[in-house]
């Protein structure tokens, strides 16, 4: 069965300072895509990133940027110089060829606290 | 504006008291989920929908309904819910399989079951 694991639960930091969300997955599939989503206090989930199992090429966007390693199985996301807009609840997701449907199997989360 | 719409946002009823919760989407997708949030287990499949006429068990059925009459609409149906249903609850669509494609949510409706 696929699962992820987020074992930071929360982190805080002061503004300014990078943070790094780590995302560690499992799965026996070759052909396989990982989310990462973002929940801020309002609620509405939002997507930040897909990545597909072929493509380990890491992501920037902005102060945003991914490290997808697939020997260690980890598909890991920073904030670098972190304001207080990143404060939420980002979560990672997984779905692979096996499950039906490629349905999604999310993390449990971790929560960003970015202090002024 | 694209966007998926959810209603009533905060719910307050007593157990065995059937509910709907409402879900629209505008962007003409033909994936739609539910999904239910918990603290410490993320966000769960209830059911999801890859058309008209076309529902899917996801995760965790057991005390939901769901139907997809038009392409827009996504209700969730608790017939008799229960207290073990209080919970945050999210619907969702994408172009295709929620799984390969960016899914857009609603806003959530926090459902409390007394």
């Amino acid at each position: 069965a696929q699962k992820v694991t987020q074992a930071q639960t929360e982190i805080s930091v002061v503004e300014k300072e990078d943070v790094t969300l780590d995302c560690v997955y499992e799965t026996r599939d070759t052909t396989y895509y990982l989310f990462w989503y973002k929940q801020p206090p309002s609620g509405e989930l939002v997507f930040l990133i897909r990545r597909n199992s072929f493509d380990e090429q890491n992501e920037i966007s902005g102060r945003y940027s991914w490290n997808f390693q697939k020997s260690t199985s980890s598909f890991n996301f920073t904030i670098t110089a972190s304001q207080v807009v990143d404060s939420a609840v980002y979560f990672c997701a997984l779905s692979d060829k096996r499950s039906n449907d490629y349905k999604l199997s999310f993390g449990a989360g971790t929560t960003v606290t970015v202090r002024a | 504006e694209a966007q998926v719409t959810q209603n009533p946002r905060y719910l307050i009823t007593v157990t065995g008291k059937k509910l709907t919760v409402t879900c629209s989407q505008n962007m003409n997708h033909e994936y739609m989920s539910w999904y239910r949030q918990d603290p410490g287990l993320g966000l769960r499949q209830i059911y999801y929908s890859m058309n008209v006429e076309v529902t899917d068990k996801g995760d965790v059925p057991e005390g939901y309904k769901v139907s997809r009459k038009e392409k827009r609409n996504f209700p969730l149906i608790l017939e008799s819910p229960s207290p073990n249903q209080t919970s945050l609850y999210f619907c969702a669509s994408s172009l295709g399989l929620a799984g390969v494609n960016e899914q857009f949510f609603g806003p959530g409706t926090r459902l409390t079951v007394l």
